[in-house]
């Protein structure tokens, strides 16, 4: 089955660095990737998507690769705040592109002033 | 534009108890998914839930069950809890004029089993 790993160690940057979070999957190549926000004792929030045949996508300060021979996804936060300070999702479709969402455990970002 | 919305907030039930937990999707959406995220994990999916019907399944027991309803709103049932089942139950959204694959999800239900 398809495995997810992220960052369990939280990640402290300094405010106005760019912070760089790493999506690792073992097995099949998704048909797409996605990165959600979630801060505590709250639902996650959709930030990202990116498709297999795609290999970068930006929004505003974000910025998501997706690397299907390394089987590696990074998401990018340029010149971070302290209110970019949360849980980073990353998600794969399940097989057969179902709809359903395989999430990583989450990688903690805290930026500091 | 209401987003998606779950009942109750928090939840205390204790062991062998039932649950039912509820959801409305955001307006426009027709399918309806269920996660259940443990304290540090990422969100497990459970069910999903399209046009009445269970469509997709995690793996997860047969003592979670689910229904939806033709205005779209969605229930979880949790029957015999164990301490295990405590965790946040969050319910997603998708489908209409959004992408389908892209997810709003609620704030959750926090179930705690004593």
């Amino acid at each position: 089955s398809q495995k997810i790993e992220q960052n369990s160690e939280a990640l402290n940057i300094q405010e106005g660095k760019t912070a760089t979070l790493t999506c690792n999957y073992t097995n099949y190549s998704p048909a797409y990737l996605q990165w959600y926000r979630q801060d505590p004792g709250r639902g996650p929030v959709f930030l990202l998507l990116i498709r297999e045949n795609e290999k970068e996508k930006r929004k505003e300060r974000l910025k998501v690769t997706f690397d299907t021979t390394l089987k590696q996804s990074l998401f990018h936060i340029t010149a971070s705040q302290p209110a970019d300070s949360a849980t980073y999702l990353c998600a794969l479709d399940g097989p057969g592109n179902t709809g359903k969402l395989i999430f990583g455990q989450g990688t903690t970002l805290q930026v500091k002033p | 534009d209401a987003g998606v919305t779950q009942s109750p907030t928090h939840l205390i039930k204790t062991r062998g108890q039932q649950v039912t937990l509820r959801c409305s999707p955001k307006s426009g959406h027709d399918t309806v998914s269920w996660y259940q995220q443990a304290l540090g994990q990422g969100p497990q999916f459970i069910f999903q839930y399209y046009e009445e019907e269970e469509r997709q399944r995690g793996n997860f027991p047969d003592r979670f069950s689910g229904h939806q309803f033709p205005n779209y709103s969605s229930e979880l049932n949790v029957n015999a809890l164990l301490l295990g089942d405590s965790a946040l139950y969050l319910c997603a959204s998708s489908g209409g004029q959004d992408l389908n694959e892209k997810l709003f999800f609620g704030s959750g239900t926090q179930l705690s089993v004593l």
